[in-house]
């Protein structure tokens, strides 16, 4: 069974440009996460889906970043404008329920800005 | 929304030796608690869990045990080899929400 697929692996950008990163979750997942984890701090979560749906965005600074889960599989998440702060390595897991259950993760990808 | 603390932050045996890592949490609703292993460059990986139903559960050398009336889980490994060096999280949850992760304990085993 194939992982959880993101890229890119490392991303380096100046503070107020745009970045995006894409996450293919594991086929038949219909719970998709995006966490966001600073350097020696535990995962924290930014956005979750069912599906195409929003089911927890609460968390998500939303003047600047945003998600999408393309047709309930594919999902990209955004960042416009980047600051200093948002320098971190950005995971992306899925499981097959809502919560309850295991959820698998991607390499992450590390994003620095500076 | 859920608080989750873990103890300790760091946790440093000898090969051989056993560690145990505690986590408390907040939210009485929580019925699901998994442990996660994350290796340098990696994504968090599940390596046992447990539900509210059940007060322990082994895997080899690794187990969880569950205090639900006290709110804390722990996970317990038994004769630690130097690849069980990693960041373990403790994250527990209820059906229809995210993990939510403590932040971490850093276990190094030395042989």
């Amino acid at each position: 069974e194939a992982g959880v697929a993101q890229s890119p692996r490392y991303k380096i950008i100046e503070k107020r440009q745009s970045v995006a990163f894409w996450c293919n979750p594991i086929s038949g997942h219909a719970t998709l996460y995006w966490y966001q984890q600073i350097l020696g701090q535990g995962p924290k979560l930014l956005i979750q889906f069912q599906n195409n749906g929003v089911v927890d965005d609460s968390q998500l600074p939303k003047d600047r970043f945003s998600a999408e889960r393309l047709k309930g599989v594919d999902s990209t998440l955004k960042i416009q404008p980047a600051k200093l702060e948002d320098s971190a390595v950005y995971l992306c897991a899925s499981s097959k329920g809502q919560g309850n259950t295991e959820a698998f993760f991607g390499q992450g990808t590390r994003l620095t800005v500076v | 929304g859920e608080n989750v603390e873990q103890h300790p932050s760091t946790l440093s045996v000898q090969e051989g030796d056993s560690a145990v890592i505690k986590c408390t949490y907040s939210d009485s609703a929580s019925n699901y608690f998994p442990w996660y292993k994350q290796e340098l460059g990696k994504g968090p990986q599940l390596i046992i869990d447990i539900r509210s139903n059940v007060g322990e559960k082994k895997d080899q050398r690794i187990a969880v045990t569950l205090n639900k009336t006290a709110k804390h889980f722990s996970l317990h490994i038994t004769e630690t080899q130097p690849e069980d060096s990693a960041v373990y999280f403790c994250a527990p949850n209820q059906a229809g929400t995210a993990l939510i992760f403590g932040k971490g304990t850093t276990l190094s085993v030395s042989s």
